[in-house]
Parts: C-alpha cells; structure tokens; sequence
C-alpha cells in the first residue's frame, strides 16, 4: 500500500521560503507523476504543481514565479519550495500521486499545516 | 484561469434522500470534470472523473452527468457516511477547483 508522509516546519515567517518534503513508502517513485495541493483553513483547494519522476514539471500560473517541485528518486522523495510566503500562503499542504490510468490523485498524504507567521 | 462555481454551498439532506450537487465552468471543459469527497481532517477522495465514470471502489449511489460548462453530482440515496464536503475539479486546462458543497444532515 503506498503511503505519503509530508515533513517540515509548520512556521513559516512572512518573505521566507517555505519547503516541504514528501515521502513515498510502499512503492517507487519512478514512473508517477506527483503533486502539491493546498487547502487554506476552512476554504477550498488550490493546485500548486505537478512533477514527474523524470523532474519535469508543471505549475498553477498564479504561483509559478515562486513554486520550485523537485524530485529525489534516490530517497523516494519530492519537494516542494515557495519563495517570498504571506499570510494567504497558510494552508494544509498535500502530497498526492497521481494514478497512471487518469492522471489524478489516487493516494494523497494526510496534509500538513503551513503558518505563515512572524 | 478557468473559475469553477458550486451550488448551493451548503445543502441540507435527510438520510436516504437523493443530493443533487452542481458545479459550472467559466467556459467549456468538455468532460474534463473531476468530483472529490473530503471529510473533515482527511484528504479528498476522487470519486468520479471524466464527469461520469467512478473511481475505483466509489458506489454505484454516487454519479456524475453533464458536459461543456454545467455539471451535476447526484447521490442517490444519502448514506450516513455520505455527509461531507464535495468539491468539483475541471483538469481541461491545469487544474482549478470549485469552492465546495456541503452537505450536512437535516
């Protein structure tokens, strides 16, 4: 059964970078796509951006100019880096795979809350 | 940016009762049209894509019509476990979400 587990800091100060990790166990990362999604506390969600197991990637135009989604195929890992967060950047973060037979999330993390703080 | 509008926000269904959840895009997506469950502290769940067929393991109690711009979720016949937010996805060009339907227990 493949299960994500995002990690990293739950505090993030206004105008610094926020960056998340999301760990694959139970089945390879290669051959996926993958993703980042946000939900703000009590609102709907918002995609970020997609990467293959190859490194190639695709991201919401709203967020691009500060969205990097890099993959570590060696730890079975990928990642996730916002530059210059506000407040609107706070949010429960997923991780999610993508099946291969329709290209959508088949197998999400459980979600990590994001504060952006000072 | 396609916008992507539910109705209502917030419906009110009596258990065994039949839900009927609308989703618009703000221009054609085809059939481009995703549905997600999502209860409270978990992920979303993908229950139908292609704006009819069920994802693996959904029942037959939930699905999904509609093409182009307008698109409709029906439940039914509400089951306890049913109550929950539903949010619409259209995956024509990127990815943008709805706002979400409630629906909550009468």
């Amino acid at each position: 059964q493949v299960q994500l587990q995002e990690s990293g800091p739950g505090l993030v100060k206004p105008s610094e970078t926020l960056s998340l990790t999301c760990t694959v166990s139970g089945g390879s990362i290669s051959g996926y796509y993958w993703s980042w999604i946000r939900q703000p506390p009590g609102k709907g969600l918002e995609w970020i951006g997609n990467i293959y197991s190859s490194g190639s990637t695709n991201y919401n135009p709203s967020l691009k100019s500060r969205v990097t989604i890099s993959v570590d195929t060696s730890k079975n890992q990928f990642s996730l880096k916002l530059s210059s967060v506000t407040a609107a950047d706070t949010a429960v973060y997923y991780c999610a795979r993508l099946s291969r037979a329709v290209a959508l999330p088949d197998y999400w993390g459980q979600g990590t809350l994001v504060t952006v703080s000072s | 940016e396609i916008v992507m509008t539910q109705s209502p926000a917030t419906l009110s269904v009596s258990p065994g009762e039949r839900a009927t959840l609308s989703c618009r895009a703000s221009q054609s997506v085809s059939s481009d049209l995703v549905w997600y469950q999502q209860k409270p502290g978990q992920a979303p769940r993908l229950l139908i894509y292609g704006a009819s067929t069920r994802a693996t393991g959904i029942p037959a109690r939930f699905s999904g019509s509609g093409s182009g711009t307008e698109f409709t979720l029906t439940i039914s016949s509400l089951q306890s476990e049913d109550f929950a937010v539903y949010y619409c996805q259209q995956d024509n060009d990127w990815w943008t979400f709805g706002q979400g339907t409630k629906v909550e227990i009468k």
